[in-house]
């Protein structure tokens, strides 16, 4: 599976857009990008996933670039209960592996 | 639907002892793994499930043993176990279809040996 690069934290005010991002430069053609979620101390929660296209649900949007080498995940308004660590992985295969994720921190 | 359910949620071991991790899906799913987490660090595979009777290991596999004799039941086995075995284990379960919705978490097992 391809590796994955994601900025170890971010901050983000209550009530606007965060924008998390994750360089994926080594992806194959036939590759997912998917997206989990941990709040402290609870078992990671899916969030997201998609190809080639951009991918919206209840949740969250999904934009990966033309040239698939990375992507962003955007909670477009983002809450206190949003604070988590944010796993971007890219798969192939029948098992997930998890890197060290970005710590989001929403203010008030 | 209870989706995910590991027992028991906390234990301390002495080292050397042995004890296994029950976990438990009623989504009906094909896939089950099991993951340790470590302060600090991501999710690390220690042995995964394509099925009924099937095993396979993961990235760290170990010091653990594993069996999936019914399909809605993976359970995880430390035969003997060493302090660098004090973790959060996560148990989770998917569908096989490629386009799918995703790995279903279970609430962890936190593991102490002392």
């Amino acid at each position: 599976d391809a590796k994955t690069t994601q900025p170890p934290s971010m901050d983000c005010a209550e009530g606007r857009a965060a924008n998390l991002p994750c360089n994926h430069s080594t992806i194959s053609g036939n590759e997912y990008v998917y997206w989990y979620r941990q709040i402290h101390s609870q078992g990671p929660q899916y969030i997201i996933h998609g190809l080639k296209n951009n991918e919206t649900n209840e949740m969250a949007s999904l934009i990966i670039t033309e040239d698939r080498k990375s992507s962003t995940l955007i909670l477009p308004h983002a809450t206190l209960r949003d604070t988590a660590v944010y796993y971007c992985i890219v798969r192939s295969g029948s098992t997930l592996t998890f890197g060290k994720g970005t710590m989001l921190l929403v203010s008030p | 639907n209870a989706g995910v359910t590991q027992t028991p949620k906390f234990r301390v071991l002495k080292t050397g002892q042995s004890m296994t991790l029950l976990c438990a899906q009623d989504m009906n799913h094909e896939y089950m793994y099991w993951y340790r987490q470590d302060p600090g660090m991501g999710l690390r595979l220690i042995h995964y499930s394509v099925g009924e009777g099937t095993t396979a290991k993961g990235e760290v596999p170990d010091g653990y043993n594993v069996s999936r004799l019914k399909k809605q039941n993976f359970l995880l086995g430390l035969e003997s176990a060493a302090p660098s075995q004090t973790s959060v284990y996560f148990c989770a379960s998917s569908r096989p279809d490629r386009v799918y919705y995703g790995y279903t978490f279970g609430s962890g097992t936190r593991l102490t040996v002392v």
